[in-house]
């Protein structure tokens, strides 16, 4: 079955730098990849996702980017906010699944 | 627009003792419905996903148990809780395979 692997588990950056998070995933059939930020103690919720027919895809801050020859995709966000600081979770899924498949989650903190 | 709500939103529970969580989706029809786990700093274990009423499909062996009755209901049940069934169980709703899925607002569970 499918697997997602994420890296770095912790991020810690300063206010105003960029984080990128990486993720890699094992079915080359799985063509959805979205991305998750749960805030303590609170649900995870959609902040952005890609299929597989776009190489990259933005929204203000934030970024995907998907190779995928290489099977990975990664969350790019700029300017860091001291509310980015939360966990982010990657996932993968393809067209005949009703499954997601997620990542073990990156806990991003932004230092003021 | 399409809604999802799970409760209790928390509860403590001795050993032993039933597991009720119920979730309801409003605003769509004939959803994909899931429950996760997420135990305390971790990442999102699928439990069960129903693709239809009577529809359920575990996903890891344990003494929980999934029930839906209705299109836009899910049940989450134990006879008999375990310590190791602490955690946040999340509901969370989707549309067509391949796609987004939506999380409640998660339920608290803590067995002692």
């Amino acid at each position: 079955g499918e697997n997602v692997e994420q890296h770095p588990s912790t991020l810690s950056v300063q206010e105003g730098d960029s984080a990128v998070i990486k993720c890699t995933y094992s079915d080359s059939a799985s063509n959805y990849f979205p991305w998750y930020k749960q805030e303590l103690g609170k649900r995870p919720q959609l902040i952005i996702d890609i299929r597989s027919n776009v190489g990259e895809k933005k929204d203000q801050r934030i970024a995907v980017t998907l190779n995928k020859t290489a099977k990975h995709f990664s969350l790019h966000i700029t300017e860091t906010q001291p509310e980015d600081s939360a966990v982010y979770f990657c996932a993968a899924s393809k067209g005949s699944s009703y499954k997601l498949i997620f990542g073990s989650g990156t806990r991003l903190l932004v230092r003021p | 627009s399409q809604t999802i709500h799970q409760w209790p939103a928390t509860l403590v529970q001795p050993v032993g003792s039933p597991l009720s969580l119920e979730c309801t989706v409003e605003g769509t029809s004939n959803p994909n419905l899931y429950w996760y786990r997420q135990a305390a700093g971790r990442g999102l274990q699928l439990l069960f996903y129903s693709v239809g009423i009577g529809q359920i499909s575990s996903e890891v062996p344990q003494n929980l148990s999934a029930s839906r009755p209705q299109d836009r209901q899910f049940i989450l049940s134990s006879k008999k809780l375990l310590l190791s069934d602490s955690g946040f169980y999340l509901c969370a709703w989707g549309g067509d395979a391949g796609n987004t899925i939506y999380f409640g607002e998660g339920s608290w569970l803590t067995v002692v």
